[in-house]
């Protein structure tokens, strides 16, 4: 059971948009900044979004994220079969002390 | 560039040990600390531990407190998980990964490509 809460999957058809929601609580994604990670089958997973709704350096402007209290969502917009992949959102949990995940959400185009 | 170079998959039998490494470059050491995530089969990713690159304080998921260590090297730049009475569910490709911050944020930058460790019989 993942301290984080994200739907297990969504789909959308090419060039839509498609959202993907993490809820957690007032220790993590309430006081830290949330991440997001791209996974494919066999790869390191990749850095999406970093402090809730930056864009690292190399990942298009069709991908976003925001924040709202206790929950994130991470947006891509403009759909392409190539973002098929299994999307986690991570923070840090003040009360744990630890990292902490969501489960997972595969995207399917 | 960054980059995070992690040794190469283990085999290992129930009961034994494993140590892995993570050799970094590309950027100071020290300013950043380093996580451990591992990914079991059909599993999501799961936090084990980080350490303070710097003064190499460690801290452990509850889960694994008492059978992993976290520790580095300065003068090579490298970070090792060491993980004993490994079980057949520690089976998992682990993760070195580098966090935005000298202290434990939970936002990783930069990842290693993975170490599978398969604990078998």
């Amino acid at each position: 059971q993942s301290v984080l809460t994200q739907p297990p999957s969504v789909s959308a058809a090419p060039g839509q948009k498609v959202t993907i929601s993490c809820s957690g609580s007032i220790s993590n994604i309430g006081n830290n900044y949330v991440s997001w990670y791209r996974l494919l089958p066999g790869t390191a997973p990749t850095l999406v979004i970093y402090e809730n709704d930056k864009r690292p350096s190399g990942i298009s402007d069709r991908f976003s994220g925001s924040k709202s209290d206790t929950t994130v969502t991470l947006g891509i917009s403009g759909l392409q079969t190539g973002d098929e992949a299994e999307y986690f959102c991570g923070t840090w949990d003040s009360s744990l002390s630890a990292g902490v995940f969501g489960g997972g959400t595969k995207l399917t185009v | 560039q960054v980059q995070l170079i992690q040794s190469g998959a283990e085999v290992k039998k129930p009961g034994s040990s494993v140590k892995v490494s993570c050799k970094s470059s590309g950027y100071t050491f020290t300013d950043f600390s380093l996580h451990w995530v591992r990914r079991a089969p059909g599993q999501g990713l799961e936090w084990v531990a980080w350490i303070n690159s710097k003064n190499g304080r460690a801290n452990y998921a509850q889960k694994f407190q008492g059978r992993v260590t976290l520790t580095r090297d300065t003068s090579v730049t490298t970070a090792y998980m060491e993980l004993s009475r490994l079980r057949s569910d520690d089976t998992a490709i682990y993760y070195c990964a580098r966090d935005r911050r000298y202290y434990a944020s939970g936002n990783y930058e930069y990842w290693g490509q993975g170490t599978l460790v398969n604990v078998s019989s």
